[in-house]
């Protein structure tokens, strides 16, 4: 079965600081992408940041980035100097090429302390 | 950016009633849309498949009786939840994607069976 495992269900973070949340993932195709959504109180689901399978090279998006390590399976997300709107739910989540669903994780609940 | 627009984004009905959700693609043209249903605190959970000019693809253990999918256009598809009954109630997401691209999720319904 494909999976998305998040094994962190909460983290907190001191505003400033940098935090890392863990994703695993499994399954046997070689081309899919990855993803980081992001679900505020309003419950919009907002991408974080995006990473195709092919690529060697981590993806970036300012203050996020991932370490992406394909033959481990793994797609961590780091969030440096922490802000309080960083504050949500973070769901790590993959899908493959064409019109296909998103494979979801259960997500973190990420908190910000000021 | 490509935008999905869902109505409503709260919706209170009585018990036994049918209730519309509508997703619409704002900006692309969506041969394929995804149905979410999301419990608190919970994850995304995949319901169905919608496709434009055919029948939609429940996932295993959706009622496609009680789910009422529609996509009759390129830009639209609808949930129609029959007979709504209070264990209906939850927070249903409809998403969709250009090919090979992330996925962009409508704001939500709420719905509450009353």
């Amino acid at each position: 079965a494909q999976t998305v495992t998040q094994s962190q269900p909460e983290m907190s973070v001191q505003e400033a600081e940098t935090v890392t949340l863990s994703c695993t993932y499994d399954t046997s195709e070689s081309d899919y992408y990855l993803f980081w959504y992001k679900q505020p109180p309003s419950r919009q689901m907002i991408l974080v940041i995006r990473q195709e399978a092919y690529k060697q090279q981590n993806a970036t998006e300012n203050r996020f980035s991932v370490n992406f390590q394909k033959a481990a399976k793994s797609f961590s997300l780091k969030i440096s100097d922490s802000q309080l709107g960083d504050a949500a739910m973070y769901f790590c989540a993959y899908r493959f090429p064409g019109n296909t669903p998103l494979v979801f994780g259960k997500g973190t609940r990420l908190s910000v302390i000021a | 950016g490509a935008v999905v627009s869902q109505h409503p984004s709260r919706v209170i009905c009585k018990s036994g009633t049918s209730v519309k959700i509508e997703c619409r693609s704002l900006d692309f043209q969506a041969t394929t849309m995804f149905w979410y249903r999301q419990f608190p605190k919970q994850s995304l959970m995949l319901m169905a498949t919608s496709n434009e000019g055919s029948k939609a693809t429940y996932e295993q253990g959706v009622e496609k009786d009680k789910f009422l999918i529609n996509h009759a256009s390129l830009t639209l598809s609808t949930l129609t939840v029959t007979s709504a009954h209070p264990e209906d109630s939850s927070f249903y997401i409809c998403s969709a994607s250009r090919r090979n691209t992330e996925a962009f999720f409508g704001q939500g319904t709420r719905l509450t069976v009353v």
